[in-house]
């Protein structure tokens, strides 16, 4: 079945230094979201992206969907100490989501 | 702003006792969700509901039942606890494929 795959599992930055999480599908997605969990607490929504190609960008966070819309991205630019948690794609499959094994970022100040 | 509400949001239990975690929405959601959230684990479903009245396996079923009671409440019942379902549950709903609303989650300790 399909599968959603996303590395690395996790990344240890300085603050200000940049991140990135990649997801990447077995089968092509209808649209890709992206939730983001702190931690101790819960998977919040973020975006969706449903384009070919798409960017899309929330202040110092770009997401990116690839054009054959099997891969997303999430870059982060000059991390900040509130940037840390764990960082989820989910694909739509039959009428479910399902989520990557998520990225654990946490920032050095 | 109640939107999705758990509970209990702790509880240790025994070896072989039984319980049930409740859910409730409040935003006239189709979809609801029960996940289970593991270190290194990422989320896995458990059971979803896409409609009232239809209730449907997720990737990790074994050992839980569900009962989606009205279109607001889908709950989770554990009729015999194992240590391998400490875990971290997270109920959730959804305008059918549409963003995704957590609980807060519901912390289980099985000993």
């Amino acid at each position: 079945g399909q599968q959603v795959m996303q590395i690395p599992q996790y990344q240890h930055v300085q603050e200000g230094e940049d991140f990135t999480t990649y997801c990447n599908s077995s089968t092509t997605l209808s649209n890709i979201q992206w939730y983001k969990q702190r931690p101790g607490g819960h998977p919040v929504f973020l975006i969706q992206l449903v384009k070919s190609g798409e960017v899309k960008k929330q202040k110092r966070l770009t997401f990116q969907f690839g054009e054959a819309k099997k891969n997303s991205s999430l870059h982060i630019t000059a991390t900040q100490t509130t940037d840390v948690g764990t960082y989820f794609c989910a694909g739509p499959r039959g009428n479910k989501l399902v989520f990557g094994a998520g990225t654990i970022l946490r920032v050095k100040s | 702003n109640a939107g999705v509400t758990q509970t209990p949001k702790f509880q240790v239990l025994k070896t072989g006792q039984s319980m049930t975690l409740q859910c409730a929405q409040d935003m006239n959601h189709n979809s609801m969700y029960w996940y289970r959230q593991d270190p290194g684990m990422g989320l896995r479903l458990i059971y979803y509901s896409a409609s009232e009245g239809t209730t449907d396996k997720g990737e990790v079923p074994n050992g839980y039942n569900v009962s989606r009671l009205n279109k607001r409440e889908f709950s989770l019942r554990l009729e015999s606890a194992a240590p391998s379902q400490t875990s971290v549950y997270f109920c959730a709903s959804s305008p059918s494929l549409g963003t995704i609303y957590f609980g807060e989650g519901s912390w289980l300790t099985v000993v």
